[in-house]
C-alpha cells in the first residue's frame, strides 16, 4: 500500500507569506494528525481529524495556521502569515479507526521561513 | 499531562555492541508506548509498541523494548548494532481514549562507528 505523502518536502518562504503544507494519508484512514518539530525540540502534536471533522486542534499554535480535510481525504496546513518561529519539520500522520491501530507517518515538510 | 524523557540525545556505539536506550515516562493511567526511528531523509518508522500483556515487546530490525511499571521505564535494546541503525530513536506514550495523541520525547541520535 502507498504510504503516507507529503507534499513539498521543503519549503523556503519569507517571513509574512503564506505557505501550504499538503498530505495524502494512507486510503482508508480515517485519522489523519498534523505534528511540528521545531529543531531542537520534541515533537509535537498540532491537531487531529476523523474523516472531515476536526477532533482535536489543541495543538496548533495560534490563528495564523488553519487546518481542512475537505471530503476526508487529503489535508492541507496554511500558515499565514509566516513568523520565523514557524520553521520546522511538519509531520502528518494516519491511522485506522481502532484505538490500538498504530500512527504510519510521512516524511515531513521541512519549513524554512527566512 | 502526559510526558516522556530521553535523557541521552547523542550516543555513540561501535558495530556490533549493545546498545540500550533510554526512556522514562509520566501518565496518570496504562500508557501507550512507542518506539519510532528517523532515518535521515526518512520519516518516522514505528519499531516497536506496547499496549498491554508481556512487559517484553519485541519489535522490527531486531529491538526490543521492555515496560518497567515500577521505574516508569520503557528502554529500548539491541543485542549487536548494525552501522544501519545509525539514525534517531524517539519514544512516545500515547493516551487511551479512541485516538493516539502521541507524545514525543526529545529523540536520542545514534551513532554507529566501525
Amino acid at each position: 500500500e502507498a504510504g503516507v505523502t507529503q507534499f513539498p518536502s521543503h519549503s523556503v518562504i519569507e517571513k509574512g507569506q503564506t505557505v501550504t503544507l499538503r498530505c495524502d494519508p494512507i486510503s482508508g484512514h480515517d485519522n489523519l494528525y498534523w505534528y511540528r518539530r521545531v529543531m531542537g525540540k520534541e515533537i509535537k502534536f498540532l491537531l487531529h481529524f476523523v474523516k472531515e471533522s476536526k477532533q482535536d486542534e489543541s495543538g496548533m499554535p495560534n490563528n495564523r495556521f488553519l487546518a481542512e480535510r475537505t471530503g476526508g481525504t487529503y489535508s492541507t496546513l496554511k500558515v499565514q502569515p509566516a513568523e520565523l518561529e514557524d520553521s520546522g519539520v511538519y509531520f502528518c500522520a494516519s491511522s485506522q479507526t481502532w484505538e490500538t491501530s498504530p500512527l504510519h507517518f510521512g516524511n515531513g515538510t521541512r519549513l524554512t521561513v527566512t | 499531562a502526559q510526558s516522556v524523557t530521553q535523557p541521552d540525545i547523542h550516543i555513540t556505539v561501535s558495530e556490533g555492541a549493545s546498545l540500550e536506550l533510554r526512556c522514562n515516562y509520566s501518565y496518570g493511567a496504562t500508557p501507550y508506548l512507542f518506539w519510532y526511528v528517523q532515518s535521515p531523509g526518512q520519516g518516522l518508522q514505528l519499531l516497536l509498541k506496547y499496549f498491554s500483556g508481556d512487559t517484553l515487546v519485541q519489535g522490527i530490525k531486531g529491538f526490543e523494548a521492555e515496560f518497567k511499571r515500577s521505574q516508569s521505564s520503557f528502554n529500548l535494546r539491541k543485542p549487536s548494532v548494525h552501522w544501519s541503525d545509525a539514525a534517531e530513536y524517539f519514544c512516545a506514550v500515547g493516551a487511551s481514549g479512541g485516538y493516539q495523541k502521541v507524545t514525543f520525547g526529545i529523540g536520542t541520535k545514534l551513532q554507529v562507528i566501525p
